[in-house]
């Protein structure tokens, strides 16, 4: 089946520095991505659609300049937590449409941010 | 907001029993799936249902669909302790863009 994956699987990082989170898909090209944000004992909350080759779609309310999205390819899309806060903590999980399903997205195992 | 509204919050049940949890959301859909977490995982996509279905089965899950009400359910029958998880609707609403809008989840305790 269909993988997705995510580096690192958490990480670590004192307040005020920047993050990069990485979605691959591994084995199927991926025209679109999304990344979603997990907070404790809540639901997902979609952040924004990346789309390839074209700037992302954020959600109401999430900072495009903070947390900022690249779509370089196919098979990989970046998000970066700028000046990270400890209010950034939470889980993050992308997930990708495969270029040849319309319904079908695949989630990645996510990634656990910890901000000190 | 857009999140739909799942119920119950949290459910306890025995062993063998039957689980259902209840889903309802706002919008026109292209499709509902539904998705299983365990504590600190990434999501299992479970099931998949159209809008033009109103029941769906795999293997111990019945998933139906009420357009009309806006509504699904998810039943889980002859429960396992490794079915404890937290389990999500979520919904491809109507239109181009393909995203997923989670519900707020209901967190499933079978015990042994």
């Amino acid at each position: 089946g269909a993988v997705v994956s995510q580096h690192p699987s958490w990480v670590i990082c004192k307040s005020g520095t920047s993050v990069k989170i990485e979605c691959r898909s591994l084995d199927f090209q991926a025209t679109t991505m999304f990344w979603y944000r997990q907070f404790p004992k809540q639901s997902l909350m979609l952040m924004a659609t990346s789309n390839e080759g074209s700037k992302a779609t954020y959600e109401q309310g999430v900072e495009k300049d903070k947390f900022l999205i690249n779509h370089a390819s196919l098979t990989l899309s970046t998000l970066t937590v700028t000046s990270a806060h400890p209010e950034d903590s939470s889980f993050y999980i992308c997930s990708a449409r495969d270029f040849n399903s319309f319904y079908e997205q695949y989630f990645g195992p996510g990634t656990r941010l910890t901000v000190t | 907001s857009q999140q739909g509204e799942e119920d119950p919050q949290a459910l306890s049940i025995q062993e063998g029993e039957n689980a259902t949890m209840n889903c309802s959301y706002k919008t026109s859909i292209n499709n509902l799936q539904w998705y299983r977490q365990n504590s600190g995982r990434g999501l299992v996509h479970l099931i998949l249902i159209r809008s033009n279905e109103r029941e769906k089965h795999s293997g111990r899950l019945r998933v139906t669909l009420d357009t009309s009400k806006k509504s699904s359910s998810l039943l889980i029958t002859a429960s396992r302790a490794a079915d404890t998880a937290s389990y999500f609707c979520a919904t491809d609403a109507s239109g181009a863009t393909n995203k997923l809008i989670f519900g707020t989840g209901t967190l499933l305790a079978v015990q042994p």
